[in-house]
């Protein structure tokens, strides 16, 4: 089975710090993807990966990053937490194109981030 | 630019009653991907069926069944003789075939709550 694993499940950071969250995936998929997910306003994309060193904004992008040197890995930063940022994080992967029809999105299992 | 429109944000139910959960779309694309998750109160997300642009089939596995009509952009979820393990969120999302349209965008999500 495709494994999507973030670093950890649950993190607790101070304002203004940077945080790093980390996801790993272990079946060559080409596209990688970071959610945030709020009560009442689902699962909102914050970028998304299609190739390594490539990216996409989503629809809240700002005051994140992210970064694809390999492929299995795909990172997502907060250069200066900010308490609005305190959410439960997702990552997930897919392949491209017609074998999306096989084999569909993997999520992990999420990291729920505290800023205080 | 891609939509998802889950307009009933929360469903009380008595179980073995039966539930439809709705789900409207938009998309430019002609070649398009439809999802539905469950996130039970463990917090994974969990698949539950992915549909092609071109396959208007209706499907059925076990209690759930999934009508998906093109003409009206709908890919609506009915759980037949709820039960109590139904009680989750549910998201429809959607997505596009290759590069920059393969992220998975998701509705807002709908509260089953299924009381014994």
């Amino acid at each position: 089975d495709v494994k999507v694993t973030q670093s950890s499940r649950y993190l607790v950071k101070r304002t203004g710090e940077k945080v790093f969250l980390e996801c790993v995936q272990d079946m060559d998929h080409e596209n990688m993807f970071w959610y945030r997910q709020d009560p009442g306003l689902g699962l909102r994309l914050i970028y998304f990966s299609y190739d390594v060193k490539m990216k996409e904004k989503g629809d809240i992008p700002e005051g994140y990053s992210v970064s694809r040197e390999k492929k299995e890995r795909f990172s997502l930063i907060l250069e200066s937490a900010s308490t609005n940022q305190t959410s439960m994080y997702l990552c997930a992967s897919s392949v491209g194109g017609e074998l999306l029809a096989n084999y569909g999105y993997t999520f992990g299992s999420g990291t729920r981030l505290t800023v205080v | 630019a891609q939509k998802v429109t889950q307009a009933q944000t929360e469903i009380s139910v008595v179980e073995k009653e039966d539930v439809t959960l709705d789900c409207v779309y938009e998309t430019r694309d002609t070649t398009y991907y439809l999802f539905w998750y469950k996130q039970p109160p463990s917090g994974e997300l969990v698949f539950l069926i992915r549909r092609n642009s071109f396959d208007e089939q209706n499907e059925i596995s076990g209690r759930y069944s999934w009508n998906f009509q093109k003409s009206t952009s709908s890919f609506n979820f009915t759980i037949t003789a709820s039960q109590v393990v139904d009680s989750a969120v549910y998201f429809c999302a959607l997505s596009g075939y290759t590069g920059a349209n393969s992220k998975l965008t998701f509705g807002k999500g709908i509260t089953l709550s299924v009381r014994p």
